[in-house]
């Protein structure tokens, strides 16, 4: 039982580069989001998906961008790496409305 | 806007020691109030919920009340084990969003 699958669990980017932060997701759940952890903020919404073809912002969207092309995928793009996206991102999915939100186990990024 | 405060940690206990972790919420209407626990280098998991006011919430010895006229829902456990050790998040549910506390880090003891 797979659950939520984030890949790469580490990652190291310079200033500039781009990359994409793996999720997918066993579960049918429609709803998918994309979290980051930063010390002494707790969690913070980034993007978020009620459905395929369904996405919306959350806290702190800037610098990143999302899709949903299927109920299983929901892939988080840095265009241009910053070291203030120096964090631990979380991907995390849902059944539905007041559900239990399922962590995958995270990805680790350091942007020098 | 919603939010929610919990207790800054870090919090350090005795095994078979009593725990509190204090929450409260701000937010309009009726969410549904979390707990969620992190154990080192995992994603977060859910440890218990409660969906309306005076509901209690409780799984693994761990309870928590959901009060309204108080607007907080703080976790408690009668007697702590070295295996609760672990970062704890209160967070509150608006149908798309969730709110997510700042987290205590709890270290038991032996």
């Amino acid at each position: 039982n797979a659950g939520v699958t984030q890949t790469p669990k580490f990652q190291v980017l310079k200033t500039g580069q781009s990359m994409t932060l793996q999720c997918a997701q066993d579960m049918n759940h429609e709803y998918m989001s994309w979290y980051r952890q930063d010390p002494g903020m707790g969690l913070r919404l980034i993007h978020y998906s009620v459905g395929a073809g369904i996405t919306d912002q959350g806290e702190v969207p800037n610098g990143y961008n999302v899709s949903r092309s299927t109920t299983e995928d929901f892939p988080l793009r840095l265009l241009s790496a910053a070291p203030s996206q120096t964090s631990v991102y979380f991907c995390a999915s849902s059944p539905g409305f007041a559900g239990e939100l399922f962590f995958g186990e995270g990805s680790r990024l350091t942007v020098l | 806007g919603d939010s929610v405060t919990q207790m800054e940690g870090p919090v350090t206990l005795s095994e078979e020691a009593f725990l509190t972790i204090n929450c409260t919420y701000t937010a309009t209407g009726y969410p549904s109030l979390f707990w969620y626990v992190q154990y080192p280098g995992e994603g977060l998991q859910l440890l218990l919920k409660a969906t309306k006011a005076d509901d209690k919430g409780s799984n693994k010895g761990f309870e928590a009340t959901y009060r309204k006229e108080t607007t907080s829902f703080h976790l408690e456990k009668g007697s702590v084990q070295v295996s609760d050790s672990a970062v704890y998040f209160c967070a509150l549910d608006r149908g798309n969003q969730f709110y997510f506390g700042t987290g205590t880090s709890l270290t038991v003891i032996p």
